[in-house]
């Protein structure tokens, strides 16, 4: 059973424009949130979080969105650049239990020149 | 910076070979993993471990297993490969305090 979701497996993009990534997730009992970044051949990096008492965080051109009661979170590339062309995972983590994160499936970015 | 190693980018192993996939990471960390990751699938978590010899089953631990005798070390064991367990494997460490994962750049194992 998949508790966090990527529904959009792909995405192009301008360069210049904004990048929306969209994950949604299904257990309240997640209290922090991640965004990964994969290029191919490489692990994912981190690339920025947000926990569930805020609702928003920047880090320079990316920002990412959190929407709890639609338990819906986004991240904002703005402007996009050839170079954020990759893969974006969301991932979650659960307030008590194991320590582990739960990933979705996977956006592949396209930013196109 | 944290560094996690996987021994090998790429293998090619026999259906039925036994096959040990390596991870050493070189921070002190407590937690390590070992995800796979299959198109359309994302990350799944095979096996993770909190401590030196502690090991708790993930997702999908079928045909898989872990061994831990020291803490940089983490070892992902295909007891028997087949060729649906041909995918990326990653693997991560974390500090106990630390929400986020250092990965490693992951090995291409295909089954043949």
């Amino acid at each position: 059973d998949q508790q966090v979701k990527q529904n959009s497996p792909s995405l192009s993009v301008q360069e210049g424009r904004i990048s929306i990534l969209n994950c949604d997730y299904t257990n309240s009992m997640f209290d922090y949130f991640l965004w990964y970044k994969k290029y191919p051949a490489e692990g994912p990096t981190f690339l920025i979080s947000i926990s569930s008492i805020k609702d928003k965080n920047e880090d320079g051109r990316f920002t990412v969105f959190l929407n709890k009661s639609a338990k819906h979170l986004s991240l904002h590339i703005v402007p996009s650049q050839p170079g954020d062309s990759a893969v974006y995972f969301c991932a979650a983590r659960r307030i008590s239990g194991a320590n582990n994160l739960f990933f979705g499936t996977g956006t592949r970015l396209t930013v196109i020149p | 910076d944290v560094k996690v190693t996987q021994s090998s980018r790429y293998l090619v192993k026999r259906t039925g070979e036994k096959v040990f996939l390596e991870c050493v990471q070189d921070m002190d960390h407590e937690n390590m993993f070992w995800y796979r990751q299959d198109p359309g699938l994302g990350l799944r978590l095979i096996y993770f471990s909190y401590d030196v010899k502690m090991k708790e089953k993930g997702d999908i631990p079928e045909g898989y297993s872990v061994s831990r005798e020291k803490k940089e070390r983490f070892s992902l064991i295909l007891e028997s490969a087949s060729t649906n367990q041909t995918s990326m494997y990653l693997c991560a460490s974390r500090t106990g305090g630390d929400y986020g994962y250092t990965f490693g750049s992951g090995t291409r194992l295909t089954v043949v």
